[in-house]
């Protein structure tokens, strides 16, 4: 089955700075991959998706990329501020939207 | 997207008893997803609630221990059946895949305390 990881585990950044996370994925049929923030005693909610027919995705001071022979893909977060500490996860899924797995999860905390 | 109700938000329970967790969505829809996350953990999919049929169960997750429920499109029961410490955690449904739409949309969840 699909096997997803995340790195890194914990990651702290200034305020303003850029926050990279890493996920890779086994399953080369998967094609839809997910990312959802998680404030502490709050439900995941998703921040930016993308397709496997696509390579880069933005909104605003979040991107997503892509690397389909890799089988990687990344969250970039730039001009970081406090209110985007949270708990990351990336997911990755077959059938567009069915059978999610999730990795494991990135605290990232932006101090100020 | 659509909105989920969960109920109950907490509860702390004694072992041996069992808990059902109520989803009611404010839409009609297809699927509908059982996820478990441990304190401080990733979320692992229990089980998707069939309309109808049983539920269909992940590996290392059974129907005795998770009995679910989907009596129509907007509803579904989780209950987590003589419990002990280790099935402390949040129990979130969720529901994904509307009308072409790939989003999962999750529920505040259900965090238990077993003592």
């Amino acid at each position: 089955g699909e096997n997803v990881e995340q790195h890194p585990s914990t990651l702290s950044v200034q305020e303003g700075d850029s926050a990279v996370i890493k996920c890779t994925y086994s399953d080369s049929a998967s094609n839809y991959f997910p990312w959802y923030k998680q404030e502490l005693g709050k439900r995941p909610q998703l921040i930016i998706d993308i397709r496997s027919n696509v390579g880069e995705k933005k909104d605003q001071r979040i991107a997503v990329t892509l690397n389909k022979t890799a089988k990687h893909f990344s969250l970039h977060i730039t001009e970081t501020q406090p209110e985007d500490s949270a708990v990351y996860f990336c997911a990755a899924s077959k059938n567009y939207g069915q059978n999610f797995v999730f990795g494991p999860g990135t605290r990232l905390s932006v101090l100020p | 997207s659509a909105v989920i109700s969960q109920k109950p938000s907490r509860d702390i329970c004694q072992r041996g008893t069992s808990l059902t967790i109520q989803c009611q969505v404010d839409s009609q829809v297809t699927m509908m997803f059982w996820y478990r996350q441990q304190p401080g953990q990733s979320l692992t999919l229990i089980a998707t609630a069939n309309q109808g049929s049983e539920a269909t169960y992940e590996s290392g997750f059974v129907i005795d221990k998770f009995p679910i429920s989907r009596p129509n499109l907007t509803f579904s029961t989780l209950t987590v059946s003589n419990m002990s410490p280790e099935d402390s955690s949040i129990y979130l449904c969720s529901v994904g895949g509307q009308s072409g739409a790939n989003v999962l949309t999750f529920g505040a969840g259900s965090r238990l305390t077993v003592l």
